[in-house]
């Protein structure tokens, strides 16, 4: 089986560029749930979906921040425009329950952002 | 809000030692609550959960305590190897409040 995928493992942009981060779920996982970390802080949660719904968006930041997951395909987390602030350790983590579901959560690698 | 909190100074101990991490929350009643490891580099790894009926839960050399007057967990180590070198973070709630970690090193 294989794991949790995330790509790319690392993304250099630009300021005003746009980001694209993909998660690909364990199989049989249809929840996903995307993390930040800073250097030298915790993660910090950002949004949660299920296939095709937004459940909970409320560490994402109201502007520039968006995130899906189609019926078909991967979660993908998107930054518009980037700051230089938005450079961090981008985690998804996919489980078999949702919110109020003691599963454990399986994490992907991480997508590394560097914004020049 | 919601938080937790873990001693942010490094762990250091030797081989053979038992380690003891050491997670508060604040201002919520987890019904649960996680231990994960993080190695540098990657993604965090689950290693065991804990409700709040539970005192003590136990998986081979790890044992974790859950003190719902004291509003603590507890994350031992017995005999401590230095492959057990890490930072290990406590997490809670529904959507997974985590503290920033302990890292733990463990000298030969």
């Amino acid at each position: 089986n294989a794991g949790v995928m995330q790509n790319p493992r690392h993304l250099v942009r630009r300021r005003g560029q746009e980001a694209r981060l993909r998660c690909s779920p364990m199989k049989g996982h249809s929840h996903v749930y995307w993390y930040r970390q800073l250097p030298e802080e915790g993660l910090k949660f950002m949004v949660y979906l299920q296939k095709e719904n937004i459940i909970d968006e409320s560490g994402m930041p109201k502007e520039r921040f968006s995130a899906e997951f189609p019926k078909e395909g991967p979660s993908i987390l998107r930054i518009q425009q980037v700051v230089r602030g938005d450079s961090a350790a981008y985690f998804c983590a996919t489980a078999l329950g949702g919110t109020g579901s003691s599963d454990e959560q399986f994490f992907g690698p991480g997508t590394r952002l560097t914004v020049l | 809000s919601q938080k937790i909190e873990q001693n942010s100074e490094a762990l250091n101990i030797q081989e053979g030692k038992t380690a003891t991490l050491t997670c508060n929350y604040t201002n919520y009643s987890p019904a649960y609550l996680q231990w994960y490891r993080q190695d540098p580099g990657r993604g965090p790894v689950f290693l065991l959960l804990i409700r709040e009926n539970e005192k003590e839960k136990r998986k081979e050399r790890l044992k974790v305590t859950f003190d719902t007057t004291l509003k603590q967990s507890l994350f031992h180590i017995t005999a401590s190897q230095p492959a057990d070198s890490a930072t290990y973070l406590c997490a809670g709630g529904s959507t997974l409040t985590f503290g920033k970690g302990t890292m733990l090193l463990v000298s030969p």
